[in-house]
Order: C-alpha cells, then sequence, then structure tokens
C-alpha cells in the first residue's frame, strides 16, 4: 500500500458526462500529479500540484481540469467525456515538487461508454 | 519518435534467470532515472532510481545509466515469479524543480516461468 487513496476504483459512464475523480495523497505529501494510462499511449504526465498550486502541466486536454484543496486532497474533473478517454488515472504524491520518489495510487479506471 | 523507449516484450524467462530490461531516450536533459514495476490492475510502484550516470544496486536489483549513449538498464537476478509483472522506466529533468513531469516508457511485460 502506497498511502496514495484514489476514488472511485472504477467508474462507467457514458459519452457527454462529466466526472470528478478524487486523490488523497501520503501523508505529508505537497505534491500531487495526474497520470492518464492506456494501452496505446502508455502512462501520460497530466498534471502537477504543489501545496495547493498548480506547478507543471503537460499534454492534459482543455477539457479535463484539476484542483488541490487546502488540505491537499486533489480532484481531476473530465467533462464532454469521449470513448477515447476510457482509461487508467493514477495519482501520484512526493514530499518535494520533483517527481523523483513519486508514489501511485491503485488508479480510477474510467470506462466511456 | 518518442522520448523514451522501451521494448514492450513480453519477455518470458525461467526461474532463476538474469533478466535484463532497458530503455533509450533522445533527450539529454534528462538527469533522474526510475524503474518502476506495475502489477496487473495495479499502481506502479517504485522499484529504484538513479541520479545521472552510473550503478545502483538494491538487493537482486541493478540498476545501470550510460549517459553519453542515452541508454539505461535494469538487471534484476535469480528472477522469481513474483517478478512477473509490467517495468516501467521513467525519467526526469532537472531544471531545478521547474518541471517535474516523469516521462514513462511504455513498460516491458516480463514473466517468470517457475
Amino acid at each position: 500500500d502506497s498511502g496514495v487513496t484514489q476514488t472511485p476504483k472504477h467508474l462507467i459512464t457514458a459519452t457527454g458526462q462529466r466526472v470528478t475523480l478524487r486523490c488523497s495523497p501520503r501523508s505529508g505529501d505537497l505534491s500531487v500529479y495526474w497520470y492518464q494510462q492506456s494501452l496505446d499511449q502508455g502512462l501520460q504526465f497530466l498534471i502537477q500540484y504543489y501545496n495547493g498550486e498548480e506547478r507543471a502541466k503537460g499534454n492534459i486536454l482543455e477539457r479535463f481540469s484539476a484542483q488541490q484543496f487546502p488540505d491537499l486532497h486533489s480532484e481531476l474533473n473530465l467533462s464532454s467525456l469521449e470513448l477515447g478517454d476510457s482509461a487508467l488515472y493514477f495519482c501520484a504524491s512526493s514530499v518535494e515538487v520533483g517527481g523523483t520518489e513519486a508514489f501511485f495510487g491503485q488508479g480510477t479506471r474510467l470506462t466511456v461508454v | 519518435q518518442k522520448e523514451v523507449e522501451q521494448d514492450p516484450g513480453p519477455l518470458s524467462v525461467p526461474e532463476g534467470a538474469i533478466v535484463s530490461l532497458n530503455c533509450t531516450y533522445s533527450n539529454s536533459a534528462f538527469q533522474y532515472f526510475m524503474w518502476y514495476r506495475q502489477y496487473s490492475r495495479k499502481g506502479p510502484e517504485l522499484l529504484m532510481y538513479t541520479y545521472s550516470s552510473g550503478n545502483k544496486e538494491d538487493g537482486r536489483f541493478t540498476a545501470q545509466v550510460d549517459k553519453s549513449s542515452k541508454y539505461i538498464s535494469l538487471f534484476i537476478r535469480d528472477s522469481q515469479p513474483s517478478d512477473s509483472a509490467t517495468y516501467l522506466c521513467a525519467m526526469e529533468d532537472d531544471y531545478g524543480g521547474a518541471t517535474n513531469k516523469l516521462i514513462f516508457g511504455t513498460g516491458t511485460l516480463l514473466a517468470v516461468q517457475p
């Protein structure tokens, strides 16, 4: 158990809908990262927050947004969902700004039908 | 061309074999090199990380980085069936913390046969 908690574990939703994925980082970790893992693209970095502020952005779609709250938990919002958004979404956390020793949660498996 | 290339496998070896997993990369700015293990339907688990060039050993695992060739390796000695998983290499550049995203390889699926 990495100490990073993601909910829900599984999510099935229809195209055009909006979902929210939640992540609680390890105790004491200030950085939260979101990654998308699909069969054809592998693990892709989406976005990072550090102590409540956006720190780095990857190839995150405009339909996706995230935030980190004062208690350091983070949410990833996915809207206007398309079939191609079906993937595993992972959250990771680390103490430092750099993601060298990032610990991953178990992921949320999103299926868009 | 992807920044990080990794042979997807699958790689099948008998128990007790030495396993060699490799990644190549194109971005010379990468300074931190990591290996993650991912079991099916689980999150990636950090195995080892190395800063810059050189070797690092941890039990049955040895990580090697050759920056001149832009090539990294993970060796697993005395492989066990429990080592069966997907192994992902990951890299991070080192701009004083300005960028913190990990760039992952696509992963190599390893199966250790008892």
